[in-house]
C-alpha cells in the first residue's frame, strides 16, 4: 500500500510552546489530507480537513486558530499545535487520499504529543 | 448522515480458530466499506476494502471481508487466527452523497473492536 510518513513520532514540550507536526505521502499525489486526534482506546476524532492549495475545513469544535494547518503541496501538511496546553496532549495522526471516491486513504503512524 | 457501528468492543478467540470482527453501516447511497486495523502506538494500516463487485473482499494478512446489503453489514473475517492478529479494528464507511455536504468525501469510523487472539 501507499506510504505516509509523519514526523515527528513523538514529541514532548514545554506549555506555552508551539509544535509542528509534518505528514508526507510519499508515492501518490494527495489532493486531500485529513488530520485526527486520537485518545487513549478511542475512534479517532477528526479534526480538519485540508485540500492542496486551498483552506483547511474544520470540523466543529476545533479551534482554528490553535490548530493551523497548512497543505501547501501535493505531498505534504503541516498542523500546528499553537501555544500548547496539557489538555492538548494527545496522538495526532495524518491521512492522506488521492481525492478519487473509490480509492484507499492512507494513515500515518501518529505523533504522541506530551505537553507538560 | 452515515454511520457504522462495531457492536463488539472486544472480541476474544484461541489461536487458530477462525476469528469475526462485526460492522455495520447506514449510509443514504451505494458504500464504500473499509477495514484498518491499528497496533499499540501506531497509526492505521489498510486492510480491505468494498467498493463493487464481489461481495466476499479479501485483504492484507489473510483477512477477508463480507458484504452483505440486506443486512448492511460488513464483517472481518478470517480463518485461522495468529497472536500476531491481536490489535484494534476499525471499520469505516465513506461518505460519497453529495448532499451530506461538507461530510463528502470524508470517513466515519465505528468505535472500534479490540481483538485479542490467545496462544
Amino acid at each position: 500500500g501507499a506510504v505516509v510518513s509523519q514526523h515527528p513520532s513523538w514529541v514532548i514540550c514545554k506549555s506555552g510552546t508551539s509544535v509542528k507536526i509534518e505528514c508526507r505521502s510519499l508515492d501518490f499525489q494527495a489532493t486531500t489530507m485529513f488530520w485526527y486526534r486520537q485518545f487513549p482506546k478511542q475512534s479517532l476524532m477528526l479534526m480538519a480537513t485540508s485540500n492542496e492549495g486551498s483552506k483547511a475545513t474544520y470540523e466543529q469544535g476545533v479551534e482554528k486558530d490553535k490548530f493551523l494547518i497548512n497543505h501547501a503541496s501535493l505531498t505534504l501538511s503541516t498542523l500546528t499545535v499553537t501555544s500548547a496546553h496539557p489538555e492538548d496532549s494527545s496522538f495526532y495522526i495524518c491521512s492522506a487520499f488521492s481525492g478519487r471516491g473509490a480509492d484507499t486513504q492512507y494513515f500515518g503512524p501518529g505523533t504522541r504529543l506530551t505537553v507538560l | 448522515a452515515q454511520s457504522v457501528a462495531q457492536p463488539e468492543d472486544q472480541v476474544n478467540v484461541a489461536e487458530g480458530n477462525p476469528l469475526t470482527v462485526k460492522c455495520t453501516y447506514s449510509v443514504s447511497g451505494n458504500p464504500y466499506l473499509f477495514w484498518y486495523v491499528q497496533y499499540p502506538n501506531r497509526g492505521l494500516q489498510f486492510l480491505l476494502k468494498y467498493i463493487t463487485g464481489d461481495n466476499l473482499v479479501k485483504g492484507s494478512y489473510g483477512f477477508e471481508a463480507e458484504f452483505n446489503k440486506s443486512q448492511t453489514s460488513f464483517h472481518l473475517k478470517k480463518p485461522s487466527a495468529l497472536v500476531s492478529d491481536s490489535a484494534l479494528y476499525f471499520c469505516a464507511v465513506r461518505d460519497l452523497n453529495r448532499a451530506g455536504g461538507t461530510s463528502y468525501g470524508k470517513l466515519t469510523f465505528g468505535q472500534g473492536t479490540i481483538l485479542t487472539v490467545h496462544p
